[in-house]
């Protein structure tokens, strides 16, 4: 089934800008779904179809997707940026859903 | 507004069962991809199983042929039926939905906790 990679931590000063990757084979091809969780919280939508954000969600995130590798940015973090971060795909050819082990994400 | 409530989780000895459920409002399942995704303590999310608006089942590799996904038209309501259970199935598990099979899941529950032991 298909496979997709996340670094498992980032850290990131307040204010600086944070890139999570998520690795796959010919991701490009596929929709890449992100999300958010905190501790003893559901996971929140953050982007949708690589580059799509909820209204609720603030412009500082953005999801890029090209060729291997799929990219949630987040610009001037700040301390409430901290949370677990997770790509999600759909394996179209094992019919399942496919989620990356995660990002933790420090604000320093 | 929609909410999803999952309720059946606890404690369960391994080789055991449990039935999950998750109670639906303000959007129909059977209109819907409705999906169990679980984290086990100090691992990630873990997608689990689904039921497509047709009524086909899919599960992943580590519950095929243990957990069975269902529905309830008429209770607008999702089960998950765990069956020899194990530690690894320990988790809070979350049901959530998807309006097509290639979206995200853009509406979850709060969970419900597993934790098998014995």
């Amino acid at each position: 089934s298909y496979v997709v990679t996340q670094p498992p931590s980032v850290s990131v000063a307040p204010g600086a800008t944070a890139k999570i990757t998520c690795g796959g084979d010919n991701i490009a091809t596929k929709s890449v779904h992100w999300y958010s969780q905190k501790p003893g919280q559901a996971p929140v939508l953050v982007i949708y179809y690589d580059t799509d954000r909820p209204s609720e969600i603030p412009d500082r995130f953005s999801g890029s997707n090209s060729g291997d590798t799929a990219t949630l940015t987040i610009n001037n973090v700040e301390a409430g940026d901290e949370a677990d971060y997770y790509c999600q795909v759909w394996d179209a050819s094992s019919d399942q859903y496919v989620f990356g082990a995660g990002t933790q994400v420090t604000v320093l | 507004e929609v909410q999803l409530v999952e309720s059946g989780g606890g404690l369960v000895q391994p080789g055991g069962s449990l039935r999950l459920s998750c109670a639906v409002s303000g959007l129909t399942v059977s209109s819907y991809y409705m999906s169990w995704v679980r984290r086990a303590p100090g691992k990630g999310l873990e997608w689990v199983s689904v039921i497509y608006s047709d009524g086909r089942t899919y599960y992943a590799d580590s519950v095929k042929g243990r957990f069975t996904i269902s529905r309830h038209n008429s209770k607008n309501t999702l089960y998950l039926q765990m069956n020899s259970v194990r530690p690894e199935d320990s988790a809070m598990y979350y049901c959530a939905s998807s309006v097509v099979v290639t979206a995200n899941f853009d509406y979850w529950g709060q969970g419900t906790l597993v934790t098998v032991s014995s």
